[in-house]
């Protein structure tokens, strides 16, 4: 069975433009979240999302939104870049959503702002 | 704000050493999952801690939940290059999302 994909797995954006980065979780896991990580740290929640509602906002900016499809995936949306949003996003999935199941990792997208 | 401290944040070692890796909070937890990530992909999920006091093992590798279930510790036995890797733990926040530590990068030398 094919784990969770993100897209793309790398991209380039200048300060100013916005993102948009896609997660498929594993079939049959209906909540999605997302996280950031910066180089040397450790994932900072940024979303969840259960059947579609949003379930949890962590401590980002409006810039950051998200939102959930009837087929489970989802996108996250970083409008107005600025250096600092350089980090690898990464989507966890699970069926029920944490901390009832555990969380599925992709292997992320890694954006760079310049 | 639920915040978990891990230590020490770097560890190096050599093949065959034993070592312990700790998380720590002034919160209490209804659980706590341990995970290993690996440069370039996702953090993989190793084991979850429910209980006050539960010890679980995977392997050479042995999880312990603190009584209070504000803290825990994963102690490796005779480590190998393969373990090389950032550990994160993790805990869920009042409103159920999974909220992690800086984590503990450790390099197994072979």
């Amino acid at each position: 069975d094919a784990g969770v994909t993100q897209s793309p797995t790398h991209l380039i954006k200048t300060r100013g433009q916005h993102v948009t980065l896609r997660c498929s979780p594993i079939s049959g896991h209906k909540s999605v979240s997302w996280y950031q990580q910066v180089l040397g740290q450790g994932p900072q929640f940024i979303f969840q999302y259960y059947e579609k509602e949003e379930r949890g906002r962590g401590n980002f900016p409006d810039r950051f939104s998200a939102r959930q499809f009837p087929n489970y995936s989802s996108e996250l949306n970083v409008n107005a870049l600025l250096l600092g949003d350089s980090a690898l996003y990464l989507c966890a999935s699970s069926s029920l959503g944490p901390p009832s199941s555990p969380l599925h990792f992709g292997n992320g997208t890694r954006l760079t702002v310049t | 704000t639920q915040l978990l401290e891990q230590s020490p944040q770097f560890l190096s070692i050599q093949e065959g050493e034993n070592l312990t890796v700790y998380c720590n909070s002034s919160s209490v937890f209804s659980s706590l999952q341990w995970y290993r990530q690996e440069p370039g992909e996702g953090p993989v999920l190793l084991v979850t801690v429910v209980t006050g006091g539960e010890v679980k093992k995977l392997k050479r590798l042995t999880f312990q939940f603190g009584d209070a279930r504000k803290d825990s510790s994963l102690h490796i036995t005779a480590a190998q290059p393969g373990d090389t890797g950032l550990y994160l733990c993790a805990g869920a926040s009042d409103n159920n999302d999974m909220r992690f530590g800086a984590g503990t990068r450790l390099t197994v030398k072979p």
